[in-house]
């Protein structure tokens, strides 16, 4: 099945900082998620983005499906940017997520 | 609107007990499915439904049944807890249709002593 590596495992910022994650997956894919874990546990939605580039905020999301990667833009980051980062793909069916193994994000004041 | 409603949030069994958590939508949802998270992993799948009467097993099914028998409610039912069974589970839904983002429960921490 399609493997999802995420870069970097650990990030450590300071408030303002900005900051690009990187999710690789090993087959083209034609959906990809983002989600943030906050750190009590529960995981938000944050882009929908099989391909393109899309903005909300200060978080932006690009994918380039035909070189099987998506990057996630943090820019000015906050404290409560803090949490775990996560890609998924849909695999085999449009209710099953692949996840990768997380982006863990920590904004200092 | 609730979205995806899991009970309880924490629960602790000993090994050998069975229960069962709670997964509730009311967007009307034909997709639903469970997941389980470890520590410093992402998620798992453990089964899904893509209707009512329909399930199927996903990456780490054993050790746990499930049922759909409305669109809104989809339980997951441990059999025979173990410890290594102790993780937090999530429940998710979505519509089903290419482009469709799934949506988390806010999860079901489960404890196995």
């Amino acid at each position: 099945g399609i493997q999802v590596e995420q870069s970097p495992p650990d990030l450590i910022l300071q408030e303002g900082a900005n900051s690009t994650l990187r999710c690789n997956f090993s087959d083209s894919v034609n959906n990809l998620q983002w989600f943030h874990q906050n750190p009590w546990g529960q995981l938000i939605n944050l882009f929908y983005i099989p391909s393109g580039t899309k903005q909300n905020g200060r978080l932006s999301a690009t994918t380039v499906a035909t070189e099987r990667y998506s990057l996630l833009y943090i820019s000015s980051s906050q404290t409560t940017d803090s949490g775990v980062y996560f890609c998924a793909t849909y695999s085999g069916g449009y209710n099953k997520l692949i996840f990768g193994a997380g982006t863990r994000l920590a904004v200092h004041p | 609107n609730a979205g995806v409603t899991q009970t309880p949030k924490f629960q602790v069994l000993k090994t050998g007990q069975s229960m069962t958590l709670q997964c509730a939508q009311d967007m009307n949802h034909e997709y639903m499915s469970w997941y389980r998270q470890d520590p410093g992993m992402g998620l798992r799948l453990i089964h899904y439904s893509v209707g009512a009467g329909i399930t199927d097993q996903g990456e780490v099914p054993n050790g746990y049944n499930v049922s759909r028998s409305t669109t809104e409610d989809f339980p997951l039912r441990l059999l025979s807890a173990a410890p290594s069974q102790t993780s937090v589970y999530f429940c998710a839904s979505n519509d089903g249709g290419s482009g469709q983002p799934q949506h988390f429960g806010d999860g079901t921490r489960l404890s196995i002593l």
